[in-house]
């Protein structure tokens, strides 16, 4: 059972258009949520995230939506890039005991292409 | 060196081998973690220590055997695997917080990964 879904494989975008990545995850006990970026030959990396608390946090070209009674994430990344062509990864973690650590459930990953 | 370093970057062994997988970390974290990333599948957590002491085995088979002897390093002892094995093994790093979840306490720092092949 699948608790966190990135139901699209890949997404090919203009340079300087918009990109959407899409998350959807069941557990409603997640309450904090990231997004990990991944390179050919290189570890996932951390790129933006956001409570429960929340319903938007932004980071320069990237936003990340939570739309928590749909239990719905979206990343836009404005304007893309050709550098950001990459695995996106969706996560998700839920607090235990009033500590939080890093067990994180991943989606299974959107290849974004940004064509020049 | 900066950063998450694992070693070996690739590997290969037969299903009766024993190797081990490495990582260290030179962040001053003080919690790891090991995750498996097969083909086609999302990243899975398999083990997690908080200042060397193992708070998390997520299932994994016996097969796979954690080691952390200091907040710093941190190994994946290999033994008897099976051709399903074969995946990309990650390292990560954080630090270990309590309270509130706005805190960053869930941003890893991953290693490049070693990729294992077992024949």
């Amino acid at each position: 059972d699948q608790q966190v879904k990135q139901n699209s494989p890949s997404l090919s975008v203009q340079e300087g258009r918009i990109s959407i990545l899409n998350c959807d995850y069941t557990n409603s006990m997640f309450d904090y949520f990231l997004w990990y970026k991944k390179y050919p030959a290189e570890g996932p990396t951390f790129l933006i995230s956001i409570s429960s608390i929340k319903d938007k946090n932004e980071d320069g070209r990237f936003t990340v939506f939570l739309n928590k009674s749909a239990k719905h994430l979206s990343l836009h990344i404005v304007p893309s890039q050709p550098g950001d062509s990459a695995v996106y990864f969706c996560a998700a973690s839920a607090r235990a005991g009033g500590t939080s650590y890093g067990k994180l459930t991943f989606g299974q990953g959107t290849i974004l292409t940004v064509h020049p | 060196e900066t950063g998450v370093t694992q070693t070996p970057r690739h590997l290969v062994m037969g299903m009766t081998n024993k190797k081990s997988l490495k990582c260290e970390q030179h962040l001053g974290h003080n919690a790891m973690y090991w995750y498996k990333q097969s083909a086609k599948k999302p990243l899975e957590l398999m083990f997690v220590y908080n200042f060397k002491e193992q708070t998390e085995n997520n299932s994994v088979p016996s097969r796979f055997s954690p080691e952390c002897p200091n907040s710093s390093h941190l190994f994946l002892h290999l033994h008897t695997l099976q051709p399903e094995d074969s995946a990309l093994y990650l390292c990560a790093s954080s630090q270990f917080f309590s309270g509130s979840p706005s805190s960053g306490a869930n941003v890893l720092t991953f290693g490049a990964g070693s990729r294992l092949t077992v024949l």
